[in-house]
């Protein structure tokens, strides 16, 4: 069955990086797309970015570039994304979601920026 | 502010019926498909509805979903206990090249 198994929470200092793993299993991960999808607390679902699993380039929605690196290693069917010079208004649980149109989801990261 | 527009909250009594709006713009829910999620908190954003009206194997038929021009609707028939939780749509948008979402709406079970 197809499983999205992301890595535990992350506690980060101010101006510190993260970097969040998202593992697929259960189907070709280079058939589906990447999706990071970010809650940050009381709000919405936002999306951030998709990543072509064949070619590594992503696709960002606004406000996230820079900072924040999408990455794959296909050899081990791992998404990554990397906050860097963190801030606490990054604070949030993180979710990678497979597809396009986004049908299975991981589990969710809680990345908490404090010092 | 979220690019897809639902009410914050709706509520029903155990076996009512409750509809959840989703309004967007012709660059994602006007000519692409609408997908709605329920979420628990501290679990995994589940697949409710795909492609307007479509469940995934598994989801009760007390789900439905459909569209009309820019906006689209959940129903749930026959309200449990367990619906109570946070439900978003979401559609992919042209414009942005990405998916959007509702700002979600908390459904409870009174």
């Amino acid at each position: 069955q197809v499983q999205l198994v992301q890595s535990g929470s992350e506690l980060g200092k101010p101006g510190a990086s993260v970097k969040v793993s998202c593992k697929a299993s259960g189907y070709t991960f280079t058939s589906y797309v990447m999706n990071w999808v970010r809650q940050a607390p009381g709000q919405g679902l936002e999306w951030m970015a998709w990543i072509d699993t064949n070619t590594g380039n992503p696709t960002y929605a606004q406000g996230f570039t820079g900072r924040f690196v999408f990455s794959l290693d296909t050899s081990v069917s791992t998404a990554y994304l990397q906050i860097s010079s963190l801030k606490a208004e990054d604070t949030a649980v993180y979710y990678c979601a497979r597809g396009r149109n986004p049908d299975y989801w991981g589990q969710g990261t809680l990345v908490t920026v404090s010092s | 502010q979220s690019v897809l527009t639902q009410p914050p909250s709706a509520s029903g009594t155990p076996g009512q019926r409750v509809t959840i709006s989703c309004s967007g713009s012709s660059s994602n829910i006007g000519s692409n498909y609408v997908y709605w999620y329920q979420h628990l908190p501290g679990t995994a954003p589940k697949l409710l509805i795909y492609r307007n009206n479509q469940r995934p194997s598994g989801v009760p038929d007390r789900f439905s979903g459909s569209k009309s021009g820019t906006s689209a609707s959940l129903a749930i028939s026959g309200l449990r206990s367990e619906d109570e939780a946070d439900y978003y749509c979401a559609a992919w948008d042209d414009s942005l090249s990405g998916p959007v979402f509702g700002g979600g709406t908390k459904l409870t079970v009174l």
